[in-house]
């Protein structure tokens, strides 16, 4: 069965830090992956996505992902956070042909002045 | 905005009552999913319908149902309602006709509390 397992369910970072959020997936069949940020009172908005091509992944917002097989991981990471970034992130996993999505439990982020 | 439209956007009722959520994908998506998400359960996945039939099913209680209706909006039912189903239930839709990216377009959510 397909599952993504993400590691702190809150990480605290200063502004102009170094962001990473953690995601490890578990999948029979290559996967499709995911992240998607919550911010307060709204939906899930895709940040980007993986699906077999470039391993590394950029997505909106300065952020990016790397798909590493032989470590089962697609960890989210920004290179300097702004306290924009502050909000829950969801890291997700489907395979070809059907997009029933499964996601994580969240990580919330936290950006400290 | 996603083009996903979610009404109501909240909701008080009390344990035993039955309410209808309802949900408009973008313009064109064929794939409704619903998805509850709750402090203890975090997100998880209801129902996936696929122009008019349902095409999946998740962790969907017996006293919930949905439908996915001809013009492709979706309604998500939960009746004989408790105190744990108080919870953010999103609807999200996919697939235009000719694409499949594998991403959800999400709406806003309804806020459904249970007094």
């Amino acid at each position: 069965a397909q599952s993504v397992t993400q590691l702190g369910s809150h990480v605290s970072v200063s502004e102009g830090a170094l962001v990473l959020l953690r995601c490890n997936y578990s999948s029979s069949v290559p996967p499709y992956l995911f992240w998607y940020v919550q911010y307060p009172n709204q939906g899930l908005q895709l940040l980007l996505k993986y699906t077999s091509a470039a391993t590394l992944v950029k997505g909106i917002n300065g952020f990016e992902a790397e798909f590493k097989k032989s470590e089962t991981s697609f960890h989210l990471t920004k290179p300097s956070a702004h306290m924009s970034d502050a909000a829950e992130y969801f890291c997700a996993v489907s395979f070809s042909g059907f997009q029933k999505l499964v996601f994580g439990t969240g990580t919330r982020l936290l950006v400290s002045p | 905005d996603s083009g996903v439209t979610q009404t109501p956007k909240h909701l008080i009722t009390a344990t035993g009552q039955r309410v209808t959520l309802r949900c408009s994908p973008r313009s064109g998506d064929l794939s409704v999913y619903w998805y509850q998400q709750s402090l203890d359960q975090g997100l998880q996945f209801l129902i996936q319908y696929y122009n008019g039939e349902e095409r999946a099913k998740g962790n969907i209680l017996e006293r919930f149902s949905a439908q996915q209706f001809p013009d492709l909006h979706s309604e998500l039912n939960l009746s004989s309602l408790e105190l744990g189903d108080s919870a953010l239930y999103f609807c999200a839709s996919s697939v235009r006709a000719g694409e499949a990216t594998g991403e959800l377009f999400f709406g806003e959510g309804s806020r459904l509390t249970v007094l």
